[in-house]
This record gives C-alpha cells, structure tokens and sequence, in this order.
C-alpha cells in the first residue's frame, strides 16, 4: 500500500550494531504497528501505538525499542542487532474509529539481515 | 493461549479448478475474522473480512470466506483459481473488545496452468 512506507527496503548489518527502521503513512490512523514475519511463524507483533503518547509492547518486544514520532511516523530500533533478527519487517496502520474494525493497512517491508 | 491455525503449508491447484485455503482459530469470545493475500516483495493485502451476520463473506478478487462458529473455522474459498491467485494467505483473528490481531503462520497457494 503507497499510504505507508518503509525506509529502508533492505538492510544488511553486523551483529552488535544499532538499527533504525523507519515507517510513514499517509493515511491519518492513530494506530500503528511493528510486525516481524519468519517463515513458518507468520507475523508476530513487537510493538504498536494507539497514538503518540500511546506505546505497548507486543509479543517479541526483546531487543527492540520503538519510537512515535509524530502520528504518521513510528520507528522501530534495534538497539544491538542479532543474527537471529534477522527478518522480515513489516509497518502497518489501522483506525476502528473509521469504522474499518480493525483491518490493518501494510507497508511494503524491510528485510534486514544481521551478519 | 489464543491462536489461529492453517493447517496447510502449501495448496496446489490447477488453473480453472476451485481452492479452498483452510483455517482454524482459538480465539475467546466472537472474534472478527480476516484474510490477507501478500505477493512477493509486497505487503499483505486485506482481502475480506467476517464481523457478524451472514456466514459467506465476499472479498477482493472473487475470493469468499465461509465461517464456521461450531468448528471455529473460516475457509477461505474461490469458484475458480487463476495463475495470478499464486500468493502467501494468512488468516487473522482479532477478539472483540481486544487490541491485537493474531495471524496464522500463512499458507502458500500455488495456481499451475
């Protein structure tokens, strides 16, 4: 979806250094989310903000911090980067109060690869 | 733990032929249900959703979804596939009330001409 980009699309680093992903969206949601995908475990959410003073981990939060920026941006970081982080990430947005119940809108994604 | 199943890593199927894409969820209450398409280099893609009502949903692309309360499940169907329907399908819950979605682990649908 153009509505929310990713920057970078692919990333290759060693392992003990600090990475930054970085999501923006066009589409005025208050949510907003960090998944990883791997393959055979689908996506699992690391962190996700309901607005900008709103942030919460998820499920594999270890080894990751976020930031929310301003609405339309939320960036995710790995503060000591591991092989096994090594992944698919994916930014995604949604907004229930649209009515949309909760279908969430995705970015293209970022593959990073820690060495 | 709440959970959301596909059984199958792959689904293969010949062009013109019907598919189904199954999925099976263990979620607390009367959950919405969610299916989402994501082609290579892409992110995923909603497809349709179940929130109450009539058990057949209808999406994008001549995809539907049948859902199933007795056996918590919601299928994933199309009358007739094509080529262009080769993608990874995951299928999603979210309780009500709740504020996360759970996916399953995806399932890989491959359409041969």
């Amino acid at each position: 979806d153009a509505d929310v980009t990713q920057t970078p699309r692919n990333r290759i680093t060693k392992t003990g250094k600090r990475i930054m992903l970085e999501c923006s969206q066009t589409k005025g949601h208050d949510r907003m989310y960090w998944y990883r995908q791997d393959p055979g475990l689908g996506l699992r959410l690391i962190y996700y903000s309901f607005d900008v003073k709103d942030i919460n981990k998820g499920e594999i939060s270890d080894g990751y911090s976020v930031s929310r920026q301003a609405q339309a941006k939320f960036s995710l970081s790995l503060e000591s980067a591991i092989p096994n982080q090594t992944a698919l990430y994916f930014c995604a947005t949604s907004d229930p109060d649209r009515g949309l119940v909760d279908e969430q809108f995705f970015g293209p994604g970022t593959r990073l690869t820690v060495l | 733990a709440q959970s959301v199943a596909q059984p199958e890593d792959q689904v293969n199927v010949a062009e013109g032929n019907p598919l189904t894409v199954k999925c099976t969820y263990s979620v607390s209450g009367n959950p919405y249900l969610f299916w989402y398409v994501q082609y290579p280099n892409r992110g995923l893609q909603f497809l349709l959703k179940y929130i109450t009502g009539d058990n057949l949903v209808k999406g994008s692309y001549g995809f539907e979804a049948e859902f199933n309360k007795s056996q918590t499940s919601f299928h994933l169907k199309k009358p007739s596939a094509l080529v262009s329907d080769s993608a990874l399908y995951f299928c999603a819950a979210l309780n009500t009330g709740g504020f996360k979605t759970i996916f399953g682990a995806g399932t890989r649908l491959f359409v041969k001409a």
